[in-house]
């Protein structure tokens, strides 16, 4: 069926440590995964995203990889820092275009 | 501001009832999703339109219906309204073409009481 799955589902790091958020989807035909980071009260924001001709893509302190073969995809965020501090989704797009989320990573980050 | 508006923000109504969210669109985007994201939980696709056709349907009950329209704006009907419907609703646009950005709005929080 059409699902992604994503962990861990909560996540605490040191301030300046580095976070990782994997995610697993399950038709090989999807061809586009955004990341988005949502904050309390506030819609999802579109962070970083990449397209399945692409292997690894990287924006500053954030970064994400794919590995089309074993249909992973993961967000790197390097030297935390407590603003970082929210929930993040990863998500794919399916051939029916609907776009699908993942459950969603708490991330805390303490001072 | 992602460019996407959704009235209204809060919305507080009882069981039974029927209501309407609106989502605006960002300018020149055709493409309009919504999803449903209950307490602490992920984001459930719902519906997506494309310049006014539906183009991809997810887990929606039968009891809501959206339509897209001429002005490329969308709306999300519920009605029979369960104490379980109680959740943030979503709207999300993006150009239509095949994977392109998606952009939220800040969401509409419905409370059935």
């Amino acid at each position: 069926g059409e699902n992604v799955e994503q962990h861990p589902s909560t996540l605490s790091v040191q301030e300046g440590d580095s976070a990782v958020i994997k995610c697993t989807y399950s038709d090989s035909a999807s061809n586009y995964f955004p990341w988005y980071k949502q904050e309390l009260g506030k819609g999802p924001q579109l962070i970083i995203d990449i397209r399945s001709n692409v292997g690894e893509k990287k924006d500053q302190r954030i970064a994400v990889t794919l590995n089309k073969t074993a249909k992973h995809f993961s967000l790197h965020i390097t030297e935390t820092q407590p603003e970082d501090s929210a929930v993040y989704f990863c998500a794919a797009t399916m051939p029916t275009d609907k776009l699908i989320f993942g459950t969603g990573t708490r991330l805390q980050v303490f001072p | 501001d992602s460019g996407v508006t959704q009235t209204p923000k809060h919305l507080i109504t009882a069981t039974g009832q029927r209501v309407t969210l609106r989502c605006s669109p960002r300018s020149g985007d055709l493409s309009v999703y919504w999803y449903q994201q209950s307490l602490d939980q992920g984001l459930q696709f719902l519906i997506q339109y494309y310049n006014g056709e539906e183009r991809a349907k997810g887990n929606i009950l039968e009891r809501f219906s959206a339509q897209q329209f001429p002005d490329l704006h969308s709306e999300l009907n519920l009605s029979s309204l369960e104490l379980g419907d109680s959740a943030l609703y979503f709207c999300a646009s993006s150009g239509g073409h095949k994977n392109t950005e998606a952009f939220f709005g800040q969401g509409t929080r419905l409370t059935v009481v």
